[in-house]
Order: structure tokens, then C-alpha cells, then sequence
């Protein structure tokens, strides 16, 4: 059953911990996105990847981190440094960084309190 | 700021009435996109219309996009309860190399049966 999977569904965490959220797909994609999205909100882009071992940072990147050092994997890390973490983050796959459709996954509601 | 900001809002109809949503843009694009979201979960896409073209139809999706007034119309004819969504436009662009993708803040259906 192919697709792009998330885990947790819901996390939460304690204010100065770093978290990290998990991101699967197996539909060999190249690309990978990850957005956050605020309650009523749009999604913004974090980062992206457009091949293994390369990323780079969208419009609200401070304060989180990624890797991609397999196709299938992009893991979120959402640092201390992140002064408003709590949202829910969606992740995503395309074929192609351009003209492609993307995939998305359920999302992570994170709460940090 | 957000790219994409779509009108109205909300909408509330009845079941078999048309729906229109309206997305507007401030710079170039590749391409822009219609995707559907469930309440609390991840994107659905919908259509992807390119720049050089003015309609596309899928089913019971029309999208229209008129890159002169950086505008894009969706329209659902024969709604039902079950097209009860928010929708977003994304628009995909690439300036100086960097890759854009940037979605609206959404538009929220209610369909009544």
C-alpha cells in the first residue's frame, strides 16, 4: 500500500526539549517537504529536499532542522530554538521539485506546553 | 506574506449547489494548484493547471486561471455533503533559482444536506 506516513500522530512536549517528527514514504519520490500549519492558517514551507543528501530552507525555517540521507526518510527536528512550536506539521512528497503534485502525509499535531 | 489568499473565506450552500472559491497571486508562477483538506488531516490534490493554460477540468472540478489578473477560480458543481473541506490554492514558482511554494490561507465549504 503505497504512501507517506507519519508518526506520532499527536505529540507533546515540554517547553526547551528538542522533537523530532517522523516522515516515510514509499512511493520513490524524490522530493520532500515539510509545512507547518497554524489553526485557520495556510501551510508554509520549512524545508524541502529535492534529491538525497541535498535540502534547503523555505520561508520559516529558523528553529527546526532536517535530513535526508535516505529517499524514503525526511525527518523534523523542532528545536528549543523554535519560539512557537505548537501546530500541526505536514509532510510531503512529489516525483519532482517542480510541476509535480504532492503527496501528503496525515500530520503531527504538536503541542509544547 | 502569504502568496495566495483565497475568497470568501467560508461558504455555506446546499447540497447540488455550485461552489466557486477564488485564489489571487502577486508574482509570476509556474503553476498553480487546488488542494483539499479534511478537517485535521493532511492534503488532498486536486488539479494542477499550468501557466500557459486558461482551464482544466476534472470531473466535477473546473479550474480556470488568468495569470493577466494573477487570479484562479475553482468551481465544484453538484456539491455534495461529502465535499465538505477547506481549500487552498498553492502557487509554484521559482525566482533567482529558489524554489517557491506557497499556499493560500484557504477557503472553508459547508455543504448542507
Amino acid at each position: 500500500d503505497g504512501g507517506i506516513t507519519q508518526s506520532p500522530k499527536y505529540l507533546f512536549r515540554k517547553e526547551g526539549q528538542n522533537v523530532t517528527l517522523s516522515c516515510e514514504q514509499n512511493l520513490n519520490h524524490d522530493a520532500m517537504y515539510w509545512y507547518r500549519q497554524d489553526p485557520g492558517q495556510g501551510l508554509r514551507l520549512i524545508y524541502y529536499s529535492q534529491i538525497v543528501n541535498d535540502f534547503q530552507k523555505g520561508d520559516i525555517a529558523e528553529g527546526y532542522s532536517v535530513s535526508r540521507e535516505k529517499k524514503e526518510s525526511f525527518p523534523l527536528t523542532v528545536t528549543s530554538a523554535q519560539k512557537n512550536p505548537t501546530a500541526f506539521y505536514l509532510c510531503a512528497s512529489s516525483m519532482a521539485i517542480l510541476g509535480t503534485e504532492q503527496y501528503f502525509g496525515p500530520g503531527t499535531r504538536l503541542t509544547v506546553t | 506574506s502569504q502568496q495566495g489568499e483565497e475568497d470568501p473565506q467560508a461558504l455555506s450552500i446546499q447540497e447540488g449547489e455550485n461552489a466557486t472559491m477564488n485564489c489571487s497571486y502577486k508574482t509570476s508562477i509556474n503553476n498553480l494548484q487546488w488542494y483539499r483538506q479534511n478537517s485535521g488531516r493532511g492534503l488532498v490534490h486536486l488539479i494542477l493547471i499550468r501557466s500557459n493554460e486558461r482551464e482544466k477540468h476534472s470531473g466535477r472540478l473546473r479550474v480556470t486561471l488568468d495569470t493577466s489578473k494573477k487570479s484562479s477560480s475553482l468551481l465544484i458543481t453538484a456539491s455534495r455533503a461529502a465535499d465538505t473541506a477547506s481549500y487552498f490554492c498553492a502557487t509554484e514558482a521559482t525566482t533567482s533559482g529558489t524554489y517557491k511554494y506557497i499556499f493560500g490561507t484557504g477557503t472553508r465549504l459547508k455543504v448542507l444536506a
